[in-house]
């Protein structure tokens, strides 16, 4: 299968500790983007890249969380200092685009992050 | 500032029913694509349908059918002779020359036997 692979696919983890999700993306694929969804809510986007260059962040994504993507393959996500709040899926997907052309968006099945 | 606004949160309908999914989008930009995806139970994001700005020529894929009104800032969504595995959530989506893509709250659909 050559799909968006992400793992793990739950952690549990208690509140002040730090977690990382890493994130497969389809290989010919050269845009890559994370997203939290919780609970009755729409993916809110989190940050994307393209290749290896991390070309937006949202907002509301506190200096806590941190995504890197080396070589334009990988990437991971990591939260520090988890809260309670930051429980939520966390979801990957990557999409094949240039300039002034937007692929859809391929999705992983998603990383499960319970904050205690 | 972009937006996705889809208005129903929940809509059940029974087996063989048609319905139409809304989606109402906000954008100052010129070019950009439009989505939808479904989202099972199981929980995986599936792409549905890409339309960009300049298209809008209705499309119909076996029971689903699209309508692209730029007038209206709509990109509403119809399944026809609805089915039980039609259950899901369904998002619509947005992306502009940002390349980022915003998601909708999404509409809850029970199809029921």
């Amino acid at each position: 299968d050559t799909g968006v692979s992400q793992n793990p696919r739950h952690k549990i983890t208690k509140r002040g500790q730090n977690v990382t999700f890493r994130c497969d993306p389809i290989s010919e694929h050269n845009r890559l983007y994370w997203y939290r969804q919780t609970l009755g809510q729409g993916p809110e986007f989190l940050t994307y890249f393209q290749n290896e260059a991390q070309l937006e962040k949202s907002r509301l994504l506190s200096d806590r969380f941190s995504a890197e993507r080396p070589k334009g393959s990988f990437s991971t996500l990591e939260i520090q200092r988890t809260e309670q709040g930051d429980s939520a899926m966390y979801l990957c997907a990557s999409s094949f685009g240039t300039s002034g052309i937007t692929g859809e968006l391929f999705f992983g099945e998603g990383s499960r992050l319970t904050v205690l | 500032a972009q937006k996705v606004t889809q208005a129903q949160t929940e809509i059940s309908v029974v087996e063989k029913e048609d319905v139409t999914l809304d989606c109402v989008y906000e954008t100052r930009d010129t070019t950009y694509y439009l989505f939808w995806y479904k989202q099972p139970p199981s929980g995986e994001l599936v792409f549905l349908i890409r339309r960009n700005s300049f298209d809008e020529q209705n499309e119909i894929s076996g029971r689903y059918s699209w309508n692209f009104q730029k007038s209206t800032s709509s990109f509403n969504f119809t399944i026809t002779a609805s089915q039980v595995v039609d259950s899901a959530v369904y998002f619509c989506a947005l992306s502009s020359v940002g390349f980022k893509t915003i998601f909708g709250a999404g509409t809850r659909l029970f199809v029921k036997a």
